[in-house]
């Protein structure tokens, strides 16, 4: 146990929809990266917050953005959504920004775009 | 972009084998983290190294930093069933401004 959380676990959209993922911190974690994660595939970065503002940026259209909240939870929002889209998204949190610290990762939500 | 290549990308052993796993970047790293993920869930963090020819362990987990700061390696002695999972390494660009996961080795141990 992580102490990172995600909901929903699963969830199903169709193409052109938009979707949104919710990600509790760990306590004491300020910090918030998400990833995205195809099947038979490592994580890809998506982007990290840092309180609540982007603090950094993965290779992913700027139809994927995020939120973090002051009480350092985090959304990531996808619009349009797109076939390729399926994967399962990971939220991890660390102490602090740096993509060099150590960072905790919920279970993650499945998410399938039909 | 950065592409983390991982061999072998399977491996299948016996109980109480030793495994070797090796990871390769195209650009130095000044971070090596590796990591393991188990189906269903996130990955967990085995083991972090932050310095070129840095050898460290984590129970029967062994893993060194390479000296040319572009490769890292990881051990693990004595398998057990419970380390079957895929191994991923991991690092943040020297950027700071994005992370790679590898493309993943994974361990199946047959009892």
């Amino acid at each position: 146990e992580t102490g990172v959380t995600q909901s929903p676990t699963h969830l199903i959209k169709t193409r052109g929809q938009q979707v949104t993922l919710r990600c509790s911190s760990q306590s004491g974690h300020n910090t918030v990266s998400w990833y995205q994660q195809a099947l038979g595939q490592g994580p890809q970065f998506i982007f990290q917050y840092y309180r609540e503002e982007e603090n950094g940026r993965g290779n992913f259209p700027p139809r994927f953005s995020g939120l973090q909240f002051p009480n350092y939870s985090s959304e990531l929002n996808v619009n349009a959504l797109e076939l390729d889209d399926s994967a399962l998204y990971l939220c991890a949190s660390s102490v602090d920004r740096g993509l060099g610290n150590i960072q905790y990762f919920g279970a993650g939500t499945r998410l399938s775009v039909l | 972009g950065q592409q983390l290549n991982q061999s072998p990308q399977s491996m299948f052993i016996q109980e109480g084998e030793d495994v070797s796993m090796n990871c390769t970047s195209s650009s130095i790293f000044n971070t090596w983290l590796w990591y393991k993920q188990d189906p269903g869930e996130g990955p967990v963090l085995l083991i972090a190294l932050y310095k070129a020819g840095e050898l460290t362990s984590n129970g029967r987990l062994t893993a060194q930093f390479g000296i040319t700061r572009k490769d890292s390696f990881l051990n693990i002695s004595a398998s057990i069933p419970s380390d079957v999972g895929i191994y991923f390494c991991a690092g943040p660009e020297n950027t700071g401004n994005q992370f790679y996961f590898g493309t993943g080795t994974s361990l199946t141990v047959i009892p």
